[in-house]
Order: C-alpha cells, then structure tokens, then sequence
C-alpha cells in the first residue's frame, strides 16, 4: 500500500526558508498518471493549495506562494520537497504531502501532516 | 477568501440527510471534475468522492456526489455520529492554473 510521510523541521524563524521532503514507499514516483503536491493548513482554518510536481519536473503553483515556493521532484530516491522562502508566522501550517491524478484531479493519497511553527 | 464557496457549518440528528453546496464559475467547477474530502478531527483529509459523483473504494454508499452547472453538492443520507468532520470540495481551476478548495464545512450530527 502506497504511503507518504513528510519530514522536516517544526520550527523554523522567520525570513528564513522552510524546507520539507516527502517520501513515498511503495510504487513508483515517476510515470505521467502521477503528480506530487504539497496543501498546508493553518492552525483552525481551511486547506490551502500550495503547487504540484509532475515527474517531468512540470510545476504549477498557487499564485499567491508563487514567488516564495519551490517543488522539486527526486524520482530515484522517491521523494519530492518544498521550500517556502521568507516565511513568516502567517506560513505556520500543517503541511501535507499528496498525490494527484492527472487530468481528474483528485488528491487520493495524503500524507499524515507534518506541523512547521515560524517563530523566533 | 476561498475561490470555491461552501456553507460554514450544517447539522442534522442521526440518520438524517444533509447536503452541502459548492459553488464555483466557468473555470473551475464549471469544467473540471469536482472532488470531496473528509477530515475528521486530528487528521489528514481523506478523497471521499471523486470525478463529481464516484466513491473510492471503501468509501459506504451514503456518500453522494453531484454536479450541475458551476455548482456541486455532496450528500450523506443516514447520518452518524462518526460523520462529523469538516467537508471540503476540491477542483482545478483553468484561469488561475492551478488547484482550489473551498473554505470547508463543518458537519455536526445533533
């Protein structure tokens, strides 16, 4: 049974780069049905949508992160990552690892959650 | 202010139905499949329906999806205590180019 688990720091300061890596065990990472993603969820409010990967290396973004995220995809260790630059308290989320399916889009497989504080 | 717009909260008594809207446009909702999650509390989401109206394995047939128009609904017929959870609708938006949830609602069974 394909799983995915984040890693990371919980705590990060701000202005500086929040960094967390998903692996997923089980199956394969590349292929084209496939795309990777990262959603987060501020303490008490809604799922946000924060960009996918495809194995090609095909990004797309929220753009409103756009000009702070970075997804990065690593097929032959099965992981992908996100770096949120210049984070500010605004940015503490639980943050999720997902996977989607091209072209219906439905995220069927989500990680447990990992929780990124910003603070000094 | 999310691109999808849900009702905050419903509730009903146990083995009541309730339906939860969401409303979306031409570029999200209007043309792309529509997906539904369940978070129960202290837990991560799980994809209850997808491509509007089909239920993943596993996932009981009181769970419904529909769609007309801009507008999707989920609905949850014989309600129970362990449906409390907040709801989430989910699709693609072609304009902004990338994925869009609405706000969540949240279920009480009275």
């Amino acid at each position: 049974q394909l799983q995915l688990q984040e890693s990371g720091p919980g705590l990060v300061k701000p202005s500086e780069t929040l960094s967390l890596t998903c692996t997923v065990s089980s199956g394969s990472i590349s292929g084209t049905t496939y795309y990777w993603g990262w959603i987060r969820q501020p303490p008490g409010k809604g799922l946000e949508w924060i960009g996918i990967i495809f194995a090609s290396g095909t990004t797309f973004y929220n753009p409103s992160l756009r000009s702070r995220v970075t997804i990065s995809v690593h097929t032959s260790r099965k992981q992908f990552s996100l770096e949120v630059a210049s984070v500010t308290a605004a940015d503490t989320a639980v943050f999720y690892c997902v996977r989607g399916t091209h072209d219906v889009d439905n995220l069927d497989m989500w990680g447990q959650g990992t929780m990124v504080t910003v603070s000094s | 202010q999310s691109v999808l717009t849900q009702p905050p909260s419903v509730s009903a008594a146990p083995g009541q139905k309730v339906t939860i809207s969401c409303s979306g446009s031409s570029s999200n909702i209007g043309n792309k499949y529509v997906s539904w999650y369940q978070q129960l509390p202290g837990t991560a989401p799980k994809l209850l329906i997808y491509e509007d109206y089909k239920r993943p394995s596993g996932i009981p047939d009181r769970f419904s999806g529909s769609k007309s128009g801009t507008s999707a609904t989920l609905g949850i017929t014989g309600l129970q205590t362990g449906d409390e959870a907040d709801y989430y609708c989910g699709t693609w938006d072609t304009s902004l180019l990338a994925g869009v949830f609405g706000g969540g609602t949240k279920l009480t069974v009275l």
